[in-house]
């Protein structure tokens, strides 16, 4: 059970757009510390996509976007790609452990 | 360019000891950490330890007390002794720099498979 909740999949057409939500508590994203997201293609290690809520590091497309509200962030892609096709996780940092926590994942298929 | 390279993995069996490496290139300084993050076969991402800039670390509660995170400034080097092995620990286990406390993984190595079996 991951301290961060996100779905465990969702499935999209080319060039169509996705939300994937990622839903905390009051001692982790609530806390008004950032989210931060990450993408792993299968077979490699994960790659930092956005940071503190909405930033893109340099090279990251612009149809990646991020969002944070009350307890509760997002990351939007836009017109999807076959090469976005991964798994996608959410992070925060969380007062009550001390430590960062994840989402358990969200399986992204582009159909 | 940051390049971090884990090291040390492989086949141990319950109760064994293995101390994984992680060599970070570029200077590690008090507004950086290093931290070990693992993932079991099909499963997500799991937070275990962190090391500052000051030598403060933390754990995750499943390995608290086994294992011991610490650094060799002189050799770039951060290590993960993992004592107590379970096979439930069975994991490729990364490590990642961050470069702002409470912050994002910036930099990941390419993982390290450990494998707790009999």
């Amino acid at each position: 059970q991951s301290v961060l909740t996100q779905p465990p999949s969702v499935s999209r057409a080319p060039g169509q757009r996705v939300t994937i939500a990622c839903t905390g508590s009051g001692s982790n994203i609530g806390a008004d510390y950032d989210v931060h997201w990450y993408q792993q293609v299968p077979g490699a290690a994960p790659k930092l996509l956005i940071y503190g809520n909405n930033i893109r590091p340099s090279g990251v497309p612009d149809r990646f976007s991020g969002s944070r509200s009350g307890t509760s962030a997002s990351l939007d892609i836009t017109g999807l790609q076959a090469e976005d096709e991964a798994d996608y996780y959410c992070q925060s940092y969380d007062y009550n452990l001390s430590g960062w926590v994840f989402g358990g994942g969200t399986k992204l298929t582009v159909l | 360019e940051v390049e971090v390279v884990e090291s040390g993995g492989g086949l141990i069996q319950p109760g064994g000891s293995l101390r994984l490496s992680c060599g970070v290139s570029g200077f590690i300084g008090n507004n950086n950490f290093i931290t070990w993050v693992r993932q079991a076969p099909g499963k997500g991402l799991e937070w275990l330890s962190v090391i500052y800039g000051d030598n403060t670390t933390n754990y995750a509660d499943s390995v608290e007390g086994r294992f011991t995170i610490s650094r060799d400034n002189s050799k770039n080097t951060v290590y993960l002794q993992m004592n107590s092995l379970r096979v439930d620990d069975t994991a490729v286990y990364y490590c990642a720099r961050g470069d702002l406390w409470f912050g994002p993984f910036n930099y990941w190595g390419q993982g390290t498979l450990v494998i707790v079996s009999s």
